[in-house]
């Protein structure tokens, strides 16, 4: 069966990039949407963002000047870049499938990123 | 896009039936029937238990269900198990192509 998992940093300083990589097995990442959610500690969740395989994308307006998503068709991967971070950035980071971009039907594991000096 | 609303907790004994709400707007949950809701059971990938207000993917227990009226969706547990024990979320596809999640509940079996 299809699943995803999270891999990158667990530790980034303050006004850098934040980068993850998501690596789907299992299937193609191919005519599917694809995304990021993340959840601070203590808080809810917060959708960051998708991608679909054709290359287009749409992000959360509160982050959307930070964020890019990307995908690697050739390596089966999609990534995560959030820009200039702050202590808020601090969460588990989750990748996600989106069907027909109506809802998330498989998640990752999720990676926690902590973002300090 | 506001974050939809739901109870901090509820809880039940084993066997009872626990309803999660999630409340929006007219503009949102009263609009579009594209509710879906999250497990997040501690230290494992969060589950979908329900899309478009009240499908069950393949593979959850029938004893979880959705429904929606109005501006307000929400998800049964009836027959509540030790199992059940988890954080869960409400989230909405909306019309400016975004997503938003509710609040989150933490369901606790007594």
């Amino acid at each position: 069966q299809v699943q995803l998992q999270e891999s990158g940093p667990g530790l980034v300083k303050p006004s850098e990039t934040l980068s993850l990589t998501c690596t789907v097995s299992g299937g193609s990442i191919n005519t599917y949407y694809w995304g990021w959610i993340r959840q601070p500690p203590g808080k809810g969740l917060e959708w960051i963002g998708y991608i679909y395989s054709s290359g287009s994308t749409n992000y959360n307006p509160s982050l959307k000047s930070r964020v890019t998503i990307s995908m690697d068709t050739s390596r089966n991967q999609f990534s995560l870049q959030l820009s200039s971070v702050t202590a808020a950035d601090t969460a588990v980071y989750y990748c996600v499938r989106v069907v027909q971009l109506m809802y998330f039907d498989l998640w990752g594991r999720g990676t926690l990123v902590t973002v300090s000096s | 896009q506001s974050a939809l609303t739901q109870p901090p907790s509820v809880s039940g004994s084993p066997g009872q039936s626990v309803t999660i709400s999630c409340t929006g707007t007219s503009s949102d949950v009263g609009s579009y029937n594209l509710v879906s809701w999250y497990q997040l059971p501690p230290g494992t990938a969060p589950k979908l238990m329900i899309y478009e207000v009240n499908n069950r993917p393949s593979g959850v227990p029938d004893r979880f269900s959705g429904s929606k009226s109005g501006n307000t969706a929400s998800l049964t547990i009836s027959g509540l198990q030790a199992e059940d024990e988890a954080d869960y979320y409400c989230s909405l596809y909306t019309g400016s192509s975004t997503f938003v999640f509710g609040t989150g509940t933490k369901v606790t079996v007594l």
